[in-house]
């Protein structure tokens, strides 16, 4: 099967810091992942793709600036959330393309909390 | 647009069969029906899909309807670790580098 690593799966940071958050595939190659945000009680909300070696593609709403998706290798994506504020406080979830029969794999999740 | 409609939430008795609805009357011919489900603080794990043929794998049971405007998921003997929130997607099977885009689900909660 296809294994997708998140970590932290949880993190506590100061309001106005940076925090960075990262997705790996562990045995295969994903030159595809993508990068979800989950409020309580809400479904997943897609924020942006992310291709290796090229610019992210974000979601209409979602500020590239302040969310800073990097995928330089074929293992790895990671995602900074810049000057965090108490708002941003949310549960982060990376996906992969993978080659299973139904073709995604999930991290684990990151839940953020902004004090 | 939501391409699929589920209820919000069910409840289902321990070791029951737990029957999940999910409607998706615009579905294109070759759109298949897919399952996932997230229990809670985890990332979404898949669960079975099918495109015309009613398809069991060893989590559970996925029955469409022959118009395939309608498919019910069947966990057989529910579980509490089964208590989570279930998508029901419809796509296409090789739809390239595309996101999965998830509705509501329905929130299933095993009761003991």
């Amino acid at each position: 099967g296809a294994v997708v690593s998140q970590h932290p799966s949880r993190v506590i940071c100061k309001s106005g810091t940076s925090v960075k958050i990262e997705c790996r595939s562990l045995d295969f190659q994903a030159t595809t992942m993508f990068w979800y945000r989950q409020f309580p009680k809400q479904s997943l909300m897609l924020m942006a793709t992310s291709n290796e070696g090229s610019k992210a593609t974000y979601e209409q709403g979602v500020e590239k600036d302040k969310f800073l998706i990097n995928h330089a290798s074929l293992t790895l994506s990671t995602l900074t959330v810049t000057s965090a504020h108490p708002e941003d406080s949310s549960f982060y979830i990376c996906s992969a393309r993978d080659r299973t029969v139904h073709g995604y794999t999930f991290g684990s999740g990151t839940r953020l909390t902004v004090v | 647009d939501a391409k699929t409609t589920q209820p919000t939430s069910m409840d289902c008795a321990e070791g029951r069969a737990a029957n999940l609805p999910c409607n998706h009357s615009t579905i294109s011919g070759n759109e298949y029906v897919y399952w996932y489900r997230q229990i809670h603080s985890q990332g979404p794990q898949y669960i079975i899909h099918g495109l015309k043929n009613n398809e069991t794998n060893e989590m559970a049971s996925l029955i469409i309807t022959e118009d395939r405007k309608s498919s019910t998921l069947i966990l057989p003997h529910a579980t509490l670790r089964d208590t989570a929130v279930y998508y029901c997607i419809v796509r296409v099977e090789d739809s390239g580098n595309t996101p999965l885009v998830f509705g509501k689900g329905t929130r299933l909660s095993v009761i003991a």
